[in-house]
């Protein structure tokens, strides 16, 4: 099955400054593979998310990018915010052969952003 | 609220009860799943519905667990003999059988004492 590792776990930026965060999947048959921001106690909201078909995509201060090659994706955020301060989850979408098409998930990273 | 719903958001149990819980999607999402996240992790996914039919169970989920989605609308996730370490948060996605993308409900929070 799909196995997906993120980095890092914890992650610490000055307000303004620019926060990355980096995946790998194992499945090259996995095409979709969404970023999902979960505050504290609330549910994953999905920011941005990338076909295997595209290279690149941006949504204002948020972009991300695949390497389909080396298979691993990054979350790039600019002009960082203390609302940004929450818990980022990258996934991949795989088919397990059920036709379910399941998300398989990160372990996530705690982002503080500090004023 | 079109969004998903999940009902209760907190249950606390004692160690070999039964508990149920009750997820109602997006109403003309057709395709439903169960995950569980713990502290500090990722959701795992449990299973999938597509209508009503479940497709698909992943090997997190033992014998102890049953979900259900009689008419292809709500689902429900039964947990029996409860132990500690069924003590996470239970969260419900819909998705439209076209797209890709899940959408969460807030989640059930079960602690089993």
């Amino acid at each position: 099955g799909e196995n997906v590792e993120q980095h890092p776990s914890t992650l610490s930026v000055q307000e303004g400054d620019s926060a990355v965060i980096k995946c790998t999947y194992s499945d090259s048959a996995s095409n979709y593979f969404p970023w999902y921001k979960q505050e504290l106690g609330k549910r994953p909201q999905l920011i941005i998310d990338i076909r295997s078909n595209v290279g690149e995509k941006k949504d204002q201060r948020i972009a991300v990018t695949l390497n389909k090659t080396a298979k691993h994706f990054s979350l790039h955020i600019t002009e960082t915010q203390p609302e940004d301060s929450a818990v980022y989850f990258c996934a991949a979408i795989s088919n397990s052969g059920a036709g379910s098409y399941q998300l398989t998930f990160g372990k996530g990273t705690k982002l503080s952003v500090i004023p | 609220d079109t969004g998903v719903s999940q009902d209760p958001r907190h249950k606390i149990t004692k160690r070999g009860q039964n508990v149920t819980f009750r997820c109602d999607p997006i109403s003309e999402h057709n395709r439903l799943y169960w995950y569980r996240q713990t502290l500090g992790q990722g959701p795992e996914f449990l299973t999938y519905f597509q209508n009503e039919a479940q497709l698909e169970k992943s090997r997190l989920l033992s014998d102890r667990f049953s979900a259900e989605r009689p008419k292809g609308s709500f689902s429900t996730l039964e947990i029996q003999r409860t132990e500690q370490g069924d003590s996470a948060m239970y969260l419900c996605a819909s998705i439209l059988t076209s797209s890709d993308e899940q959408f969460f409900g807030p989640g059930t929070r079960l602690t089993v004492l």
